[in-house]
Parts: structure tokens; C-alpha cells; sequence
């Protein structure tokens, strides 16, 4: 029973263009959301968040979409370098209901130069 | 200003022996997660502590998995009569405030039971 989904296990994308990165999830409680990047041999990095109150959040180069109706949130990177290739985990939590953070199994992430 | 400290990084046990993986949070935070990845998987929750007590522990086995937070020291996840199955990474983080804020993740304990 999967809570949060990414249903691309991998994604390429030329540098300089976009990337977006797609999680969906099925708890109605969850109202935080966070995009980690890891390498690999390394924790992951924490990049970006978003609160359910919100339907945009923006970060340099990084900015988050949240759809509630849709239970849906993307990841755009743009423009997109070689050196942001690394897997990309969508977290969710519910701070209502005490629940940590749940994690999708991510998507690779390769920009080719 | 340390992250989060992880060790060992590497920890190889044959079958049947004790797992003691250890986390240090970073300076001021008081709460810790762990979480296990295997191959090919995301990172799968298993327990989240506050100083001298479990949270939520919803994602642990029932058994031969316990962990501890204490109130001077690291946390622990300790495996017990570890068996190949449990050959993973296993990564924790640590957070300032009760969730609604990023978690700082650990390199991690890459555990290899042969």
C-alpha cells in the first residue's frame, strides 16, 4: 500500500531544458511535502518543500506544484545541468496525524550535456 | 556545525549476529528517523524517536528490530540474529521540530549480512 507514488522510475533530459519530476499521493491527511535528491553513497539532500496551504513554491532553479484536488505534485528544474542527475524522492507527511515522513522510490534523474 | 553522523559506515555481520547501527542528530535537534533502503527500492520508513521516547514505530518488524533515543548520547538501531534480508542502507535524519519541517539526512550504514 503505497502512500506516495513515483510512477517514473527514471527520466533523461538535455541540459539546458526541463525536467519535470511527477509524485502522486493517496492520503487526504498529508500537508507537507518535500523533494529530496540523493547521489549515490550519500544521504539525500533535502531541495524543496511545500505546504498544503500553498500551490507553488519557488527556489532558485527548483520549483514545486502542488495539486490537492489531484493529490498530485511536480518537480520543475529549469534550466536543467549534468550536475543535478541523481535519484529524486518525493516525501509526504501528516503533521495532524504524527505520521514521518513517507517517501516514494524516486526517479533518476539524467541531464545530458 | 556537524550534520548528521552516521557510524559505522560500513558494517559487515554473518548470520545470526547483532546489528548496532548508530545516529547522532544534528546540534539541537531532537528528533530522529530511520529509515531502511533496499536495492532497487526508496527509502522505507521504520521508526521515529524523540529524546527518551518512540513515536511512531509503525514501520518496524516486530522483531529482532528495536531502537532507543537516549537522553545523553546517540540513537541506536539495533538488529538482532541479523539474517541476508536485512542487508540494506540504512539511513537516519533529524529534525528541529515535530515534522512540518525538512529532515537532515545521514550518509548512512551500508549493512551487508553474509
Amino acid at each position: 500500500d503505497q502512500q506516495v507514488k513515483q510512477n517514473s522510475p527514471s527520466l533523461s533530459v538535455q541540459e539546458g531544458r526541463i525536467s519535470i519530476l511527477n509524485c502522486d499521493y493517496t492520503n487526504s491527511m498529508f500537508d507537507y511535502f518535500l523533494w529530496y535528491k540523493k547521489y549515490p553513497a550519500e544521504g539525500p539532500t533535502f531541495l524543496i518543500s511545500i505546504s498544503s496551504i500553498k500551490d507553488k513554491n519557488e527556489d532558485g532553479r527548483f520549483t514545486v506544484f502542488l495539486n490537492k484536488s489531484a493529490k498530485h505534485l511536480s518537480l520543475h528544474i529549469v534550466p536543467s545541468q549534468p550536475g543535478d542527475s541523481a535519484v529524486y524522492f518525493c516525501a509526504a507527511s501528516a503533521f495532524k496525524a504524527g505520521t514521518a515522513l513517507i517517501f516514494g522510490k524516486g526517479t533518476t534523474l539524467s541531464v545530458s550535456s | 556545525n556537524a550534520g548528521v553522523m552516521q557510524n559505522p559506515r560500513h558494517l559487515v555481520r554473518r548470520r545470526g549476529q547483532e546489528a548496532r547501527l548508530r545516529c547522532s542528530p544534528m546540534k539541537g535537534h531532537s528528533h530522529v528517523y530511520w529509515y531502511r533502503q533496499l536495492p532497487e527500492e526508496g527509502l522505507k520508513f521504520m521508526v521515529y524517536l524523540q529524546k527518551e521516547n518512540i513515536i511512531d514505530e509503525s514501520g518496524m518488524p516486530k522483531e529482532r528490530f528495536s531502537a532507543e533515543f537516549p537522553k545523553e548520547g546517540p540513537s541506536i538501531l539495533r538488529i538482532q540474529q541479523v539474517v541476508r534480508g536485512d542487508s540494506a542502507a540504512y539511513f537516519c535524519a533529524s529534525s528541529s521540530q515535530a515534522l512540518n519541517t525538512e529532515a537532515f539526512f545521514g550518509q548512512g550504514t551500508r549493512l551487508t549480512v553474509v
